[in-house]
């Protein structure tokens, strides 16, 4: 596609369920990163894989946190057993290779209630 | 860990202003600095890609420049017009970690018609 694609845009999960957020990036583009921004802040590294190799994923910020690049193009970003400090937008990035310009998708509004 | 702060954390012009907006960032062995822009409920675009070899770049009425030693960036905006109102964020690629971007909390612009 033309850009990174995130789903769903929008998310309500009650507090204690999973939930799975998707990022399609762009053809061709070895890498991708996870960021989470919460409100009026800027965005936070969460993980990063190079084609499906998950290289860096030292600011997951608990256990409940997993994602995976199975095929090394679609991600899947998995939170299980919710908790109100994880509502906020979930970032996709995605560049040809390393140090290149990034392209964000329009990101995933998470809130759990 | 790398800091990076941005002032000021908002700013309202009326339209015709040339503005100024400051990042700083505490490591200075960075890779490169980007300069990106988020509209309400979007994701983040990138305006001026700026390599650590490099000290400015520009792309139309916007001009970024970068000092790595002192640990600071400036995007200066020419003629600001009501469609420049947007969040503008800095990130910093490094240091050592080429995978990881380091954002500021971002300034938030409304220029006034």
């Amino acid at each position: 596609g033309a850009g990174v694609s995130q789903s769903p845009r929008y998310k309500v999960a009650k507090r204690g369920q999973d939930v799975a957020l998707r990022c399609d990036p762009i053809s061709g583009h070895v890498s991708l990163f996870w960021y989470q921004q919460a409100l009026g802040q800027g965005p936070e590294f969460l993980t990063y894989f190079q084609n499906e190799a998950q290289l860096d994923k030292s600011g997951l910020p608990s256990d409940r946190f997993f994602a995976e690049r199975p095929e090394g193009s679609v991600s899947t970003l998995k939170i299980q057993r919710t908790q109100q400090e994880d509502s906020a937008v979930y970032l996709c990035a995605s560049s040809y290779r390393d140090m290149y310009g990034y392209t964000f998708g329009s990101g995933t509004r998470l809130t759990v209630v | 860990k790398q800091e990076v702060t941005q002032i000021p954390a908002a700013l309202s012009v009326p339209e015709g202003e040339n503005l100024v907006l400051n990042c700083s960032f505490t490591d200075s062995a960075i890779y490169n600095l980007q300069w990106f822009r988020q509209d309400p409920g979007k994701g983040l675009t990138s305006l001026l890609l700026i390599q650590s070899s490099q000290r400015e770049q520009t792309s139309g009425r916007l001009n970024a420049s970068l000092d790595k030693s002192s640990g600071r960036s400036t995007l200066y905006i020419a003629a600001s017009q009501p469609g420049d109102s947007a969040t503008y964020l800095c990130a910093v690629l490094g240091p050592y970690n080429f995978n990881k971007f380091y954002f500021g909390s971002g300034t938030k612009l409304n220029v006034k018609p």
